[in-house]
């Protein structure tokens, strides 16, 4: 069982819908939990970091947490051609200062 | 303020050769990782240090790998010899200690023909 796992996609989604991203992660004492966005030939770059369970919004962007179901989402609202790219969901484990990333969903905004 | 800087950008070798990454992270950070990227195996940590001290390099895949932290502003990330199995996206990412955020650099690609 892979420790992040997160649906490869692509997932396509219309301009202006919400896009819900996925992802579990098998290590029960996970504390700290992130998403990062990647476009094509470019580094990851942090949007969201989330660590209690319940909803943080930021923007047009809400990070889910619930860790009874070692469950973690992403919603986007109002979704726009710029942010197709690849979404990586990182965990923190427990008692380190490491991630363990997901191999990422390839999220389509269809203008 | 700089973002984590890496060189070169871009490393094309021949099999064999010496390859050296290099890497400054965000200042006032104590936490420093390298990560290598491909289609294949997704983002992959090959080691991480704390305050120019390596904490776990579990990840790093054999002993043609070494890194170094010489200083806080400076590590490097040594491949030698090179394989072609060693092309790839490295990344240095910077965390400041109790944030456990990590911030990327832009990337070195590497091709080894």
């Amino acid at each position: 069982q892979k420790e992040v796992e997160q649906n490869s996609g692509p997932l396509s989604v219309p301009e202006g819908a919400i896009a819900s991203l996925n992802c579990t992660y098998s290590d029960r004492g996970s504390q700290s939990f992130f998403w990062y966005r990647q476009y094509s030939g470019k580094s990851p770059e942090l949007i969201m970091s989330i660590y209690s369970n319940g909803d943080k919004e930021d923007g047009r962007f809400t990070a889910q947490l619930n860790k009874a179901s070692q469950y973690v989402s992403l919603l986007i609202r109002d979704s726009q051609p710029s942010d197709s790219a690849t979404y990586l969901c990182a965990v923190n484990p427990s008692g380190t200062y490491k991630y363990i990333f997901g191999t990422g969903t390839r999220l389509k905004v269809l203008a | 303020d700089a973002g984590v800087i890496q060189s070169p950008r871009h490393e094309v070798t021949e099999m064999g050769q010496e390859v050296t990454l290099r890497c400054k992270p965000i200042s006032g950070h104590d936490y420093l990782f390298w990560y290598r990227q491909t289609m294949m195996r997704g983002l992959e940590l090959l080691i991480y240090f704390n305050n120019n001290v390596p904490i776990d390099d579990s990840g790093m895949p054999e002993d043609r790998f070494s890194a170094k932290m010489p200083n806080a502003s400076f590590s490097t990330l040594k491949i030698q010899p090179s394989e072609p199995r060693d092309s790839a996206v490295y990344f240095c990412a910077s965390m400041q200690e109790n944030s456990y955020e990590q911030y990327f650099g832009p990337g070195t690609r590497l091709t080894v023909t």
